[in-house]
């Protein structure tokens, strides 16, 4: 079946802009997740969906990020006024469980570079 | 919020050979320890886990093993190929803070 997707795969923007990057998550999955994966690093945890709970923000670097998702499916990422310490990988996942110990499913991830 | 610690940072096996990744916790608050390989470019895949109920799971040649005293959870991989050749992650979920923290990745080379 169809697995998690993200679009743009790649972005390219200037410095100060802003930029939206979508999550199509598997259909069902009620959790969601953001990370950002910075080049040869780890996953830096960003924010974390579940149902229709109050998202776990916790991780978001600063309040240039926020993060919405409708109707419990697709979600947006924003980032506003981009900085170049902004470009990374970011790579959305999803889950069918309830609560975070269950099999993350990501997606392929957008690759943004600020200039 | 949670320190996982992941060691090695990179791994470089002969073809054939076992390879052990292990990650450290401070937090006993978690019964999930998964581990995940990344291949280049793409998202990581889960390639096994383990819940606290048990100390060592198996698939084929790969196993998991934890050991909550102690506060750690290894991958072994047996029998090495080139394919397994990727960055692999422990992820951890529990804490005070119930921080979602994946460990900074061992980037193994399996050389034929």
């Amino acid at each position: 079946g169809a697995g998690v997707s993200q679009s743009p795969s790649n972005k390219v923007t200037e410095k100060g802009k802003d930029v939206e990057l979508r999550c199509d998550p598997i259909s069902g999955h009620t959790a969601l997740y953001w990370y950002r994966q910075s080049l040869g690093q780890g996953l830096e945890f960003l924010i974390y969906f579940q149902g229709n709970s109050a998202p776990d923000k916790s991780g978001l670097p600063s309040d240039r990020f926020s993060a919405e998702r409708t109707g419990g499916s697709v979600s947006t990422l924003t980032i506003q006024r981009t900085q170049q310490e902004d470009s990374a990988v970011y790579l959305c996942a999803s889950s069918s469980g309830q609560g975070s110990s269950y099999e993350q499913y990501f997606g392929p991830g957008t690759r943004l570079t600020v200039t | 919020g949670e320190n996982v610690e992941q060691h090695p940072s990179t791994l470089s096996v002969q073809e054939g050979d076992s390879a052990v990744i292990k990650c450290t916790y401070s937090d006993s608050a978690s019964n999930y320890f998964p581990w995940y390989k990344q291949e280049l470019g793409k998202g990581p895949q889960l390639i096994i886990d383990i819940r606290s109920n048990v100390g060592e799971k198996k698939d084929q040649r790969i196993a998991v093993t934890l050991n909550k005293t102690a506060k750690h959870f290894s991958l072994h991989i047996t029998e090495t190929q080139p394919e397994d050749s990727a960055v692999y992650f422990c992820f951890f979920s529990g804490g005070s803070n119930y921080k979602l923290t994946f460990g900074k990745g061992t980037l193994l080379t399996v050389n034929p």
